[in-house]
This record gives C-alpha cells, structure tokens and sequence, in this order.
C-alpha cells in the first residue's frame, strides 16, 4: 500500500515549457487534490475531483489543467509555465467515513521555472 | 465559504519551553478541525483531528489541542517541546457535510532551539 505517490521529485523547466506531474493513489479514494505550497501562502488549492470524471477548480486554477484519468490517476499540467509557476506541488486523496474525513498527501513535487 | 487564520508565521522557543500555536477559523456550517505538520523537505502528516465529542484532542507525540466553539479557535499546545518538534504546523478546516476539501491556514514555523 503505496499511499499518494507523486512523478517526479524535482523538476526545472524554461518558461514557456509544458509538463505534465503524475500522482497515483491506492486507497480507493474518490476525491482527489493538486496543491500548490509557497512561502508564507499556506497549501492553496488549484484544482480538485470529487469523483472520476469530475474536476473543479480550486483557489488558483489559471495556469494548469488537470485530467482525472481514473479513480487512480489526477494529473496536473502546464501548458506554457511561468516563473510566478516555481513552487512545490502536492497531490491528495481524501475520504470520508465514522471518523470524519482523512486527506493522504503525496510527498510533494518541487518545480523551478527559470 | 470557510478561511482559516493562524496568528503566529513564526515560533522560535527554546527546548523543553512550553508552546502553543494559534488558529481560528471561520465558517457558517459545522466543522471538522485538524493540526498537520511538514518536517523539512517532507509532506505534511495528520497530526490530530476534532471531529466531535471531547473538545480536547490530543496527539501520540504530546501534542493537544482544544476546540473552542465560542472563540472559533482550535490552538495547539505542547508543554515541553523537543528539537524534533521543529517543522512548520498547518491548522485546517472542513464542512461536516458536502466536500471533503480542507481549507489551510499559512502555517507557523515552529523552531525549537537549544
């Protein structure tokens, strides 16, 4: 039982340049999360999928686009990145349940934008 | 909508010192409330959780924290903290019903000293 994993560890990129982060969660979880970490900001959320086949945008969606492939997969793009991009990136799952509601985070995806 | 406010960025105290990190929360629907903690170059983990019933929670590694309706406040509290009690502590809230997602407060950088 892996948990929230996340590809890749570290990434530089151009601005101007795409990618695209991975994260995977085994728990059979339905809703999922991508998380954008900077100083002095808190964790805000960029976007979210309460189930497959459904996304929504959270705090600071402009930039990226997220693809729910499967219960399993929520990956997180951008299309054209920018400095203001230069962050660290977590993924999520959650569930609810008798004892309330969990969120599992990913260890993070630390991304630079020169 | 809900928001989260933690009152403290930064802690320094000295070993074995008592600490308490504030948060309060607003929301117009009842809450689920919870402490997370990111060591350095790591995700955040659970630390403790108020669901319901006692409005004191406590933690495996001697943390507690208290819900406070009345003052819209979940502090967090240790009596004696060690060196390894350095991380950077989340306060967070979610909707008893409807979305799973938790709203983050910025965070307060926790740093136990010598």
């Amino acid at each position: 039982n892996a948990g929230v994993t996340q590809t890749p560890k570290f990434q530089v990129l151009k601005t101007g340049q795409s990618m695209t982060l991975q994260c995977a969660q085994d728990m059979n979880h339905n809703s999922m999360y991508w998380y954008r970490q900077d100083p002095g900001m808190g964790l805000r959320l960029i976007y979210y999928s309460a189930s497959e086949g459904t996304t929504d945008k959270g705090e600071v969606p402009n930039g990226y686009n997220v693809s729910r492939l499967n219960k399993r997969e929520f990956s997180l793009r951008l299309e054209s990145a920018a400095p203001s991009q230069t962050s660290v990136y977590f993924c999520a799952s959650s569930v609810r349940g008798l004892a309330g509601v969990k969120q599992f985070f990913g260890p993070g995806t630390r991304l630079t934008v020169l | 909508a809900q928001s989260v406010t933690q009152l403290d960025s930064q802690v320094p105290v000295f070993e074995e010192a008592p600490v308490e990190l504030r948060c309060n929360y607003s929301s117009s629907v009842s809450v689920y409330l919870f402490w997370y903690v990111q060591y350095p170059n790591q995700g955040l983990q659970l630390l403790l959780k108020y669901l319901s019933g006692s409005t004191l929670v406590e933690s495996i590694n001697g943390f507690e924290a208290e819900f406070n309706k009345s003052q819209t406040s979940f502090h967090l509290r240790k009596p004696s903290v060690h060196i390894s009690d350095t991380a950077e502590y989340f306060c967070a809230v979610s909707s008893q019903g409807g979305s799973e997602k938790l709203v983050f407060g910025k965070g307060t950088k926790l740093t136990v000293n010598p």
